[in-house]
Formats: structure tokens, C-alpha cells, sequence
């Protein structure tokens, strides 16, 4: 069964717009965590927001928030005022338990900004 | 401080052949593992290795090989290379327990003709 679920191949937004981009997961462990990371053309992976499964509130990291929806199984991402440099692929990551567990991903949205 | 360093950015081998990626982690970071990255099947989990000891694997064959020395910097090898190893080779570093994931590199592209 698939873990991690991003739904939207593809995405577009008008440049200062905010946009959500969407991710759900599967697990059992009641102890995981969840990432997001952002992959421009030239293929690095970049950390951007990171969201742990007991933590109270919403992670948020300057543009970044991540709209942590428990019992439903979701951390959308929502990006904030965007920007050109935005336009990348961005991947939803989960890693389960306490240890140091590999990360799995989703398939990623690939998120377009227009001018 | 320096980020995750891989060379080559750039491979073409032909099929048959054997290739040997590199993979300096962050400086204070014992893990290192490594993703393959292609269209078709997104992101996958290769193996992870720690302290010189490969401490996870993932649902490759053993074709893909790797090694960890003792100074953190990690080895992947894959050999007999077939068309479909074509991909995106990437390497992640990340401290002992952490809770920001890992640090990941540019990666290594590998085209097999």
C-alpha cells in the first residue's frame, strides 16, 4: 500500500498568491514524522518544513506552513505569497517510529508560478 | 559549512558495465543514505549506513552495493548496469537522531546506453 499520496501531478499559481499543495499518508505507528522538500531543475533535494506526529500546533517556517490534519491523515503544504523561484517539484516525505527509519516519499506535485 | 558533496553530477555508461558513485556527507553527519530517483517510480529508498555498517536496505538487487568509511564519506556501486539504472542518484547526510530528516546532495545523474 501506497505510504505517501500526492494527489496533483501538476499545479499552477499567479505570482503573491498562496497555494496548498496536498499529501496524505498511511501508517500504524503512532510515532512518525512528516517532511516536505522542495526539488528545483537541478536535481538537489530541499529541506523545507518538518512536521512531528505529537507536536500540537502547525509547523510553519517563513512561507512555509504545513496544515497538520491528524485524524484525517494530511499535511498539505501551503506555500504563501508566491514567488518565481517557487516553480519546483515538492515531495512529501514520511519517516515512522523513533528511530532513524528511511524517509519515503511521495510521487510529488510539480507546482508552476505564473508572472 | 559545506553541504552534501557527490561526484560525479554527470555518468554515461554503457550496459554491462560497473560504476562507483561518491557521497561526502555534512561534517559531524554518521549517516549517509542513498536514494535512486527515476520518472517512473519516483523515490526509493536504496540503503542507509551508519558507522561503516549498512543499517538499512531497501527491494534492490544486489547489483547495488555500498560501503561507508570510516571518515562518514559513502560509496555506491552498481554493477552489470542495465538500461532501467538510468536515474538520479541521490545522497542524504543527517546527524545521529534528528528531527529535520536528512541534508541531501545534488545527486548523480547516471545515463546507461
Amino acid at each position: 500500500a501506497q505510504k505517501i499520496t500526492q494527489t496533483q501531478p501538476g499545479m499552477f499559481v499567479q505570482e503573491k498568491e498562496a497555494v496548498t499543495l496536498d499529501c496524505t499518508y498511511d501508517t500504524s505507528d503512532p510515532s512518525y514524522g512528516l517532511f516536505w522538500y522542495k526539488q528545483p531543475s537541478s536535481g538537489e533535494m530541499i529541506f523545507l518544513i518538518y512536521q512531528g506526529s505529537y507536536d500540537q500546533q502547525n509547523a510553519t517556517e517563513g512561507r512555509y506552513s504545513l496544515n497538520f490534519q491528524k485524524a484525517r491523515k494530511s499535511a498539505n503544504l501551503v506555500i504563501s505569497a508566491s514567488q518565481l523561484g517557487d516553480s519546483a517539484m515538492y515531495f512529501c516525505a514520511m519517516r515512522e517510529g523513533e528511530g532513524n527509519t528511511p524517509l519515503v516519499f511521495g510521487k510529488g506535485t510539480r507546482l508552476s508560478v505564473i508572472a | 559549512k559545506a553541504g552534501v558533496t557527490q561526484t560525479p553530477r554527470y555518468l554515461i555508461k554503457t550496459r554491462g558495465q560497473q560504476v562507483t558513485l561518491s557521497c561526502s556527507p555534512i561534517s559531524g553527519h554518521r549517516s549517509v543514505s542513498w536514494y535512486q530517483q527515476t520518472p517512473g517510480q519516483g523515490l526509493q529508498f536504496l540503503f542507509e549506513y551508519f558507522s561503516e555498517t549498512q543499517r538499512n536496505k531497501g527491494n534492490f538487487p544486489g547489483r547495488f552495493s555500498g560501503r561507508q568509511f570510516s571518515n562518514s564519506r559513502s560509496e555506491m556501486n552498481v554493477s552489470t548496469l542495465e538500461l532501467g539504472d538510468s536515474a538520479l542518484y541521490l545522497c542524504a547526510s543527517s546527524p545521529l537522531r534528528t528531527n529535520y530528516g536528512y541534508t541531501f546532495g545534488s545527486g548523480t545523474r547516471l545515463t546507461v546506453v
